[in-house]
């Protein structure tokens, strides 16, 4: 069974501060992983994904997570938050097969202050 | 290239009341998820089409859900009758052979 943990239901940063959002996640077989942004009233967009090529993968919007094995975690970040950041962020996983069912995790809402 | 297309985009009901929602997904692909978002929790699946037959149907509550796709385009999801827990945001997705699902806007129903 898969499953994902999104530590911290909502961070606060400062705009041009680091964003960082963890999520963790458990798989008995190699994942796929992804991050969406959900902004208000709008369905979900997808930001990342991770498919076992590079460990560090870049994303839209000047988002990038690393795919740490040993650690089984696949943290979000961005150098420098901007005040269009604010949404709800969720980790995914799948086991990647061409009809796979993804596991979303709670979300992280991400406030940005002024 | 058009994306996953919902509507309505609201809905208010009362409890013990029907709904039903539409879904449109990009063009071409095969695959068709149902999603219910409850405030603040992520997207729980519903149910999954694979063209127009059911992969996956475990988490849907078959007392009072359905959903088909008849022609293996688009799909509707009906509720009968409605409960107020059944109150969230019905989001669609639809995917092809890479797995990476789109998401509509979601219909956001309130259950009175």
């Amino acid at each position: 069974a898969q499953s994902v943990t999104q530590l911290g239901s909502h961070v606060s940063v400062s705009e041009g501060a680091l964003v960082l959002l963890r999520c963790n996640y458990s798989s008995s077989v190699p994942p796929y992983l992804f991050w969406y942004v959900q902004y208000p009233n709008q369905g979900l967009q997808l930001l990342l994904k991770y498919t076992s090529a590079a460990t560090l993968v870049k994303g839209i919007n000047g988002f990038e997570a690393e795919f740490k094995k040993s650690e089984t975690s696949f943290h979000l970040t961005k150098p420098s938050a901007h005040m269009s950041d604010a949404a709800e962020y969720f980790c995914a996983v799948s086991d990647g097969s061409s009809a796979s069912k993804i596991i979303f995790g709670s979300g992280t809402r991400l406030s940005i202050r002024p | 290239e058009a994306g996953v297309a919902q509507s309505p985009r609201y809905k208010i009901i009362e409890k013990r009341q029907s709904v039903a929602f539409w879904c449109n997904p990009i063009s071409g692909h095969a695959t068709l998820y149902w999603y219910q978002q409850i405030l603040g929790q992520g997207p729980k699946l519903l149910i999954q089409f694979q063209n127009n037959g059911v992969v996956d149907d475990s988490q849907l509550p078959k007392d009072r859900f359905s959903a088909e796709r008849l022609k293996g385009v688009d799909s509707t999801l009906k509720i009968q009758p409605a409960k107020l827990e059944d109150s969230a945001v019905y989001l669609c997705a639809s995917s092809s052979l890479d797995s990476t699902q789109y998401f509509g806007p979601g219909t956001r129903l309130t259950v009175l």
